[in-house]
């Protein structure tokens, strides 16, 4: 079973609109930590963001959101009045304590194509 | 800010040649990791290294890989004898401790020709 799911595999939407990407996950621990990261067409991997499995609070960075729901084990993530340059692969992470370290999982990433 | 720098940005190399991938982690960092992405698809891990020592490695990371941190700097991945599907894109990462986000370097795009 798929630790991370991120069922949308490819999203298109025109500048200024407003996209959701979606981000179920699952694990058996109690103490986890969730990550979003974004890989623009140049390919490197950038961190975005981290929550705890205690913080159920919801975040808001500039025009991303986060909403974190651990009653549907859901960290979704939302762009507000999209940008061209928000065009992207997004991917969403868990990490869980492995022994003397943590392994993290990535789902299979998210295209987004904001079009001008 | 410091960053996980990784040379060369591409490597070209013919099956069955060895190679070695580098990376040097964030200097105060203590967990480092090699993950490999096929064009297009997802994150793969394959190894993650704390404290001298693999302290796990996927069915990925089989007998061809392997692993060193020679000089307290530079975090090294090396394939033995390359395969054609060992090509992809390689990213080294590390972490300062065990719970915070993986710091990636640009990749070392590897083509088996």
């Amino acid at each position: 079973a798929q630790k991370v799911t991120q069922a949308q595999t490819e999203i298109s939407v025109v500048e200024k609109e407003d996209v959701t990407l979606d981000c179920v996950y699952e694990t058996r621990d109690t103490t986890y930590y969730l990550f979003w990261y974004k890989q623009p067409p140049s390919g490197e991997l950038v961190f975005l963001i981290r929550r705890n499995s205690f913080d159920e609070q919801n975040e808001i960075s500039g025009r991303y959101s986060w909403n974190f729901q651990k009653s549907t084990s859901s960290f979704n993530f939302t762009i507000t009045a999209s940008q061209v340059v928000d065009s992207a692969v997004y991917f969403c992470a868990l990490s869980e304590a492995r022994g003397n370290f943590n392994k993290f999982y990535f789902g299979s990433g998210t295209k987004l194509n904001v079009k001008p | 800010e410091p960053e996980v720098t990784q040379t060369p940005s591409h490597q070209v190399t013919q099956m069955g040649q060895e190679v070695i991938l580098r990376c040097v982690p964030i200097s105060n960092h203590l967990y480092f990791y090699w993950y490999r992405q096929i064009l297009g698809q997802k994150v793969e891990f394959l190894v993650s290294f704390y404290n001298n020592e693999i302290s796990e490695k996927s069915e990925i990371f089989d007998d061809q890989f392997s692993v060193e941190r020679p000089d307290g700097s530079n975090f090294t991945l090396k394939i033995r004898s390359t395969k054609l599907e060992d090509s992809a894109m390689y990213f080294c990462a590390s972490t300062w401790d065990r719970v915070s986000p993986l710091h990636f370097g640009n990749g070392t795009r590897l083509t088996v020709t």
